[in-house]
């Protein structure tokens, strides 16, 4: 099946050591996105990829890059992680102009976490 | 800028019984998704609503779109502990941007 695979799914770090995150995707959508889903709160875009142009939101800190090398793979590095990051990361994709029966396509997510 | 609230909060209701959750946005929606999440996991797509009035229902869940298109609810009938989790509503707020609301956590005692 057609998917977004996360990974890790957890994913621990020490405070201010880098650490990255993966998303993969096997449905060929041009869109990718990035979500930070702190505790009992709504999911919050981070930035999205439409192909190679990155679109970064205008509160994302800049602690926060991404990077696409090619259309299945997207990574969300964290330069830097404070205790403020840990959070659920989702990964979600998205086909501009397709007629699919839903927006966006999520995947399991990668829970963080800074000792 | 365009905030989804959702209420209840919390819900937790026993087997068999009927809920409604409520979503209501600060502007116009043109694009209104319901979403159910998992504890701990990604969301998994449940409706989409685009038009003022629209209904829609999979098996046990119905979900609709008031005519002002400010306001959505989310209808569980029979509720089964299966139906437990977070549900989140989200909505279309510019090019590739989407917002969500905090969710409601369901719990359903068996």
């Amino acid at each position: 099946d057609a998917m977004v695979i996360q990974n890790p799914r957890y994913q621990v770090t020490q405070f201010g050591k880098p650490v990255t995150l993966s998303c993969s995707q096997t449905l060929n959508h041009n869109v990718m996105y990035w979500y930070q889903q702190k505790s009992s709160q709504a999911p919050k875009l981070l930035f999205h990829y439409y192909d190679k142009d990155f679109n970064n939101e205008a509160d994302t800190p800049d602690n926060f890059q991404s990077r696409r090398p090619n259309t299945s793979f997207c990574f969300l590095d964290i330069r830097s992680p404070g205790l403020g990051d840990a959070a659920m990361y989702l990964c979600a994709t998205s086909s501009p102009g397709s007629i699919e029966d839903q927006p966006q396509h999520f995947g399991d997510g990668t829970r963080l976490s800074i000792l | 800028s365009q905030e989804l609230e959702q209420s209840p909060q919390s819900l937790i209701v026993q087997e068999g019984k009927n809920l409604t959750i409520n979503c209501t946005s600060s502007k116009t929606l043109y694009g209104l998704y319901w979403y159910k999440q998992k504890y701990g996991e990604g969301l998994i797509f449940l409706m989409m609503l685009q038009k003022g009035g629209e209904e829609k229902s999979h098996e046990k869940i119905t979900a609709k779109l008031d005519e002002k298109k400010q306001q959505s609810s989310l209808h569980i009938t029979a509720s089964q502990p299966s139906h437990a989790g977070i549900y989140l509503c989200g909505a279309d707020v510019g090019t590739y941007k989407y917002i969500f609301g905090t969710g409601t956590r369901l719990k359903v005692l068996a």
